[in-house]
Formats: C-alpha cells, structure tokens, sequence
C-alpha cells in the first residue's frame, strides 16, 4: 500500500519567507509525528498528533513553528519567518497507534534557506 | 535524562557479520529502534524490540538488549553491500507520547 508522503520534496526560500510543508500519513493511522533532521542537531522531534487529542508541541524549536492536522488526515508544518538555521530535513511518520508502536517515515522535505 | 549514544563509523568486509552498538541512559525506557538510512533516502524502520525482551532476530538481523547496562546492538549477518548506510537506535519511553529520541547514527561502509 502506499506509503507517507510528503510534498514537496525540496523547498529553497528567502530568510524572512513563510513555508509550507505537507505531509500525508498512511490511510488510516491514527498518530502523526513530524521530526526535523539536520546536521548540528541529529535528528529531533517536533510535535506529534494523535486522533482528535490535543498535539504535544513539546519540540517546536520556537513560535514561529506550528502545525496542524486536518480531518485527522493530512498534516501541515508552517514555519514563519524562516532563518537560516531552520534549514533542514523534515521528516513525518505515521503510526497506527493503539498497541502499535511503529512508526513510518516519508521522505522528507529538503529546506534551504538562503 | 534522554541520550542516546552510538559509534559514528563501523567499516566491514562484505560476508563478515556486522555489530552496530548503541547505549542509552533512560531506564524508563519502553521500545526500542533500529532505522536504516540509505543515501538520499528517509528513514527505514527495521526492527524494534520491547524493553522487557532481550533479544529479537528477523532474518539477518539479531537485536541484543541489555537493560541493566542499557546497552542495545544490531548484529547484520552475511553483510553485504546493500546494507551500506546509517544506521539509527531510537528509544521511547512511558508517557513521552511514543516521539522518538534518536542516536546521532552510525555510518557502515561494506567493503568488497
């Protein structure tokens, strides 16, 4: 079946600009995560949805980062503002929650910003 | 507190078995993870083993978990060079939500 996807894969944007970052989980997992990978940090944790509960924001590195999930569905990672430093991977997965406990990665999204 | 710690490189001869080490400092720890990545590639789940296990083997691969020195390993029989990448221990623990706290990853070259 198909897996997590994101969209799109690589994104290049001016320092101060607004990005978008999309991610579909596999049909029918309840929990989403969203991680950042980049080379000072290793890879770190975001913030993570699961069902209709409140999202643990826990690892959002400022405010300028925010997240939602629609219909359960669909994610969308916003960063305002970009800096530099926001340069990255950022990868989503998926899980199907409950008693599961693996967790499904897409590819992730490349972000520079210049 | 949360740290996951792994070697950053490990160089193997194609057909020799491989041992990927990582250690932990968490005891509350619940599950715990090994992700491959390929170059330019995301994140491969490749097996998992729960904290109150000591070993776990699919395939080729055997997981070694020693809780009290918290200590996890991925041995890779047979290596070959497909399994060229970094490789990633991962841990969760009780009420943290299941995120994934990672190892900086371990890079393994297969030599022919």
């Amino acid at each position: 079946g198909a897996g997590v996807s994101q969209s799109p894969s690589n994104k290049v944007t001016e320092k101060g600009k607004d990005v978008e970052l999309r991610c579909d989980p596999i049909s029918g997992h309840t929990a989403l995560y969203w991680y950042r990978q980049s080379l000072g940090q290793g890879l770190e944790f975001l913030i993570y949805f699961q069902g209709n509960s409140a999202p643990d924001k826990s690892g959002l590195p400022s405010d300028r980062f925010s997240a939602e999930r629609t219909g359960g569905s669909v994610s969308t990672l916003t960063i305002q503002r970009t800096q530099q430093e926001d340069s990255a991977v950022y990868l989503c997965a998926s899980s199907p929650g409950q008693d599961r406990v693996e967790q499904y990665f897409g590819p992730g999204t490349r972000l520079t910003v210049t | 507190g949360e740290d996951v710690e792994q070697s950053l490189f490990l160089s193997v001869r194609e057909g020799d078995s491989s041992v990927i080490n990582c250690t932990y400092t968490d005891s509350s720890s619940t599950y715990l993870y090994w992700y491959k990545q390929e170059p330019g590639a995301g994140l491969q789940l490749l097996t998992y083993i729960f904290s109150n296990m000591d070993m776990k083997q699919d395939q080729r691969l055997t997981v070694l978990l020693n809780k009290k020195d918290k200590h996890l390993s991925l041995r890779i029989a047979d290596t070959q060079t497909g399994d060229s990448a970094i490789y990633f221990c991962a841990e969760t623990f009780a009420g943290n939500n299941r995120k994934l706290i990672w190892g900086l990853g371990t890079s393994l070259a297969v030599n022919p």
